[in-house]
């Protein structure tokens, strides 16, 4: 089956401007979680959508933000684009919330480049 | 493909032998651990897990063995290929608060297999 789909792969931003990324997971996957990866940051995770609703957050300020679709298809957003935020966005889905051990697949990212 | 991993701690094996990357979690609560192997370019793919219930679990080619008194993660690859060639990254995660798409990424190990 297709794994996690993320879109675009490629985008060029300017500073103060918004994007939205978007992912859809492994079928039948209904828990999305978005990371981003930075080269002196390393995998930052952002946060966590399972049936819906956001599961949990990391520490990033308000300008990120995202959500889940009733398809479990999610979407993240970044307003008021700052240089900092240039960085590989990646999406990973798992089949549940709440219970570890169960796999959590990454896709191949968005490269944003806010400039 | 782009490079996200600079500046990591580097691993260089010849073809045919075994390697071992090591990696210490942060947080003795956490219950699951993941391995990722990313390759230029591409988001992180799975290659093994294990639970903190258990201290060595095979995969094809590829150990993890779990410390947890020293908290401790390594990967074993046996008969390293030219195809091995990545940064391999150790998660943990913490199933507290019921969300386990929340992991916590070590800095990543570039290995480089050379023929």
């Amino acid at each position: 089956k297709a794994g996690v789909t993320q879109t675009p792969r490629y985008l060029i931003k300017t500073r103060g401007q918004q994007v939205t990324l978007s992912c859809s997971p492994i079928s039948g996957h209904r828990s999305v979680s978005w990371y981003q990866q930075t080269p002196g940051q390393g995998l930052q995770f952002l946060f966590e959508y399972f049936s819906e609703t956001q599961r949990n957050k990391g520490n990033f300020p308000g300008r990120f933000s995202g959500r889940q679709f009733s398809n479990s298809r999610s979407e993240m957003n970044v307003s008021t684009l700052e240089l900092g935020d240039s960085a590989l966005y990646l999406c990973a889905s798992s089949s549940r919330a709440g219970l570890t051990g169960n796999t959590i697949y990454f896709g191949e990212g968005s490269w944003l480049t806010v400039v | 493909g782009e490079s996200v991993g600079l500046h990591l701690p580097t691993l260089s094996v010849q073809e045919g032998d075994n390697s071992i990357i090591n990696c210490a979690y942060s947080n003795s609560a956490s219950d699951y651990f993941i391995w990722y192997k990313q390759e230029s370019g591409k988001g992180p793919q799975f290659i093994i897990d294990i639970r903190s219930n258990m201290d060595k679990r095979q995969g094809q080619r590829v150990t993890v063995l779990l410390n947890k008194t020293v908290k401790h993660l390594s990967l074993q690859i046996a008969a390293t290929q030219p195809g091995d060639s990545a940064v391999y990254f150790c998660a943990e995660n913490i199933s507290s608060g019921g969300s386990q798409g929340n992991l916590i990424f070590g800095k990543g190990t570039k290995l480089s297999v050379k023929p």
